[in-house]
């Protein structure tokens, strides 16, 4: 597709449990960004890839959190031993210079 | 580091009335500054942006707006509200390799 495109759109889990969320940003994009949007609030900055440079990691919340990128394809999202202010929905951005597109995020629920 | 105010969280306008949403940022030089929609269950559709030049800009669905360096505003606008308009609208802003988003404006149109 043309777009971003961020797998599952919606996710269930018991506390405790390990997720992965996956992101397809859009060809031939170099940045890729997730952020976390908690109910009510404005998006929240948490890890930005270009291309094959170090990832900007200052806003990943803590070490629960860690995610990888496979040159400038898809890039996956774990949250280890989820907690209930886990909950959240989670945007994924690709750019190619200074515009960002979102996908249409995964929404993340911990029972 | 630089960051967004979104004055209203609410705002509730008849359709065809004139809509104007407010955005104040604080950053020392010329910013990046955009404005997103954001439909339930849905991502983010950039609505227009500001990089330099004409402090007008205009965007899709009929949006314009209006960047005043004096001011440190870039308010949204729309003429003639449309009831498929009611959705979340975030003003963000460039700050390094991220966008700082506001909290948002929830848009309600009255029939």
């Amino acid at each position: 597709g043309a777009g971003v495109s961020q797998s599952p759109s919606n996710k269930v889990t018991e506390k405790g449990k390990d997720v992965e969320l996956r992101c397809d940003p859009i060809s031939g994009h170099t940045a890729l960004y997730w952020y976390r949007q908690r109910l009510g609030q404005g998006l929240e900055f948490l890890i930005y890839f270009q291309g094959n440079s170090a990832p900007d990691k200052s806003g990943l919340p803590s070490d629960r959190f860690s995610a990888e990128r496979t040159g400038e394809s898809v890039s996956t999202l774990t949250i280890q031993r989820t907690q209930q202010e886990d909950s959240a929905v989670y945007l994924c951005a690709s750019s190619s210079r200074e515009t960002q597109h979102f996908g249409d995020g995964t929404r993340l629920s911990i029972l | 580091a630089q960051s967004v105010t979104q004055p209203d969280i609410h705002i509730t306008v008849s359709e065809g009335a004139s809509l104007e949403l407010r955005c104040n940022y604080s950053y020392g030089a010329t910013p990046y500054l955009f404005w997103y929609v954001q439909s339930p269950g849905q991502g983010l559709q950039l609505l227009l942006k500001y990089f330099s030049g004409d402090t007008l800009v205009q965007g899709i669905k009929g949006f314009e707006a209006e960047f005043k360096r004096s001011q440190s505003s870039f308010n949204l606008r729309k003429p003639s509200v449309h009831w498929s308009d009611a959705a979340e609208y975030f003003c963000a802003v460039v700050q390094g390799n991220k966008l700082v988003f506001g909290a948002g404006t929830i848009l309600r149109v009255k029939s």
